[in-house]
């Protein structure tokens, strides 16, 4: 069982570059998240979804986009990439049926744009 | 707006209890709080949640206030592979009541 898996581990971007962020979960899911987390600080979220074709807002969507087309991917899109979106970007996902079940993680995508 | 407040480091000797407090003073009467680390830069791993009564699994226990106030998390003999950033949770009504990691608490086992 994989679990969620967040692809590539790695990048390197040049300002004003595009990619897309790929997280991909096993669990039969509804509900996944993209966070990033700066040095030293604490997770921030940026969007989530609570099914295929639903998505909303965080708390720091701005510069980049996200879709759900299925209940197993979730990709991350930048579209112009900004050295302050250099950071470690962490997929999770959660079952949401029922109580309140905790969020599983990816091992995370280190991006840095230079 | 984490809603809860951690202290930022701590120390524990290898082989003792070592005991993580949290602050979450405005928690709502149905809501859990949840308990994770990250280890290094991986990803965070849940670690344990309750509601108001003190909880226990493999790897800690959870101890909550009758008020419910605040809660410890207790590692019973920790070891140097739990060196990690711990971090309590509640849910926020922001962003679809969704899980804010605040800075969490670095803990150190020292030999």
């Amino acid at each position: 069982n994989a679990g969620v898996t967040q692809t590539p581990k790695f990048r390197i971007l040049k300002i004003g570059q595009s990619m897309t962020l790929q997280c991909a979960q096993d669990m039969n899911h509804n509900y996944m998240y993209w966070y990033r987390q700066d040095p030293g600080m604490g997770l921030k979220l940026i969007y989530y979804s609570v099914g295929a074709g639903i998505t909303d807002k965080g708390e720091v969507p701005n510069g980049y986009n996200v879709s759900r087309s299925t209940t197993e991917d979730f990709p991350l899109r930048l579209e112009l990439a900004a050295p302050s979106q250099t950071s470690v970007y962490f997929c999770a996902s959660r079952r949401g049926q029922g109580k309140v079940q905790p969020q599983h993680f990816g091992d995370g995508t280190r991006l840095s744009i230079l | 707006d984490a809603k809860t407040t951690q202290p930022t480091s701590m120390d524990c000797a290898e082989g003792r209890a070592a005991n993580l407090p949290c602050n979450h003073s405005t928690i709502s009467g149905n809501e859990y709080v949840y308990w994770y680390r990250q280890i290094h830069s991986q990803g965070p791993q849940y670690i344990i949640h309750g509601l108001k009564n003190n909880e226990t699994n493999e790897m800690a226990s959870l101890i909550i206030t009758e008020d419910r106030k605040s809660s410890t998390l207790i590692l019973p003999h920790a070891t140097l592979r739990d060196t990690a950033v711990y971090y309590c949770i509640v849910r926020v009504a922001a962003y679809g009541q969704n899980f804010v990691f605040g800075p969490g608490t670095r803990l150190s086992v020292l030999p």
